[in-house]
């Protein structure tokens, strides 16, 4: 069945940008989203439609979109952006389903 | 303020049911399609199911087939979930999540509730 590919980890420094890439083979043809969750707590759509930034969602966090990988940019790391960072997007290779990512956990070092 | 809350998780035996309840509040409910995602312990995101506004179109993932319903209730603005026939790895904290508006096939979800724990243990 269709999945999505993350990494399990991605750790950098205060202040540096962090790269976190999704790869699948329908990427192309279907919008991705990335979502950001803290322990305890339910997700938070951080990037819609590939590269769009919901209101109230810092400009450091950006998206961007390439054949079959789509990554999540977050620019200038704070230590708040420590959390786990899904990618998700559409299969209606035979029913329709919303797929996720396994997750990234983003490490500020 | 847009909120999504959900309740009626809980503890349940193998084999038992349970019925998961979504109260939204803040914007035009019946505008827009909803879905439930799962998260089992330690574990990441999985779609579990999805309803259009009017009802009309409803999707569900394969392990869950023939087991949940979702339906909704327009004039109380409200999702649900029945779940029957529980098994161990139904065991997760259940999310109800409001699809981006104006988007069909696909749709992210803007909106989640704080979620509700579902235990199936003997």
């Amino acid at each position: 069945s269709y999945e999505l590919t993350q990494p399990p980890s991605v750790s950098v420094s205060p202040g540096q940008t962090a790269r976190i890439a999704c790869s699948g083979d329908a990427l192309p043809r279907h919008y991705a989203y990335w979502y950001q969750q803290k322990p305890g707590q339910a997700p938070i759509l951080v990037i819609y439609k590939d590269s769009a930034r919901p209101s109230g969602i810092p400009e450091r966090f950006s998206g961007s979109s390439s054949g079959t990988t789509v990554t999540l940019t977050i620019s200038g790391v704070q230590a708040e952006d420590e959390a786990a960072y899904y990618c998700q997007s559409t299969d209606i290779s035979a029913t329709y389903r919303k797929v996720f990512g396994g997750g990234t956990k983003l490490t500020v070092l | 303020e847009v909120q999504l809350v959900e309740s009626g998780g809980g503890l349940v035996q193998p084999g038992g049911s349970l019925r998961l309840s979504c109260a939204t509040s803040g914007f035009t409910f019946s505008n827009y399609n909803i879905n439930w995602v799962r998260q089992a312990p330690g574990r990441g995101l999985e779609w579990v199911s999805y309803i259009s506004s009017s009802s009309s179109t409803i999707y569900y993932v394969d392990s869950v087939k023939g087991r949940f319903t979702i339906s909704r209730d327009n004039a109380k603005n409200s999702l649900y979930l029945q779940m029957n026939s529980l098994r161990a790895e139904d065991t997760a904290v259940y999310y109800c999540a409001r699809d981006l508006y104006g988007v069909q096939i696909d749709a992210g979800m803007d909106v989640w509730g704080q979620g509700t724990t579902v235990t199936v243990s003997s």
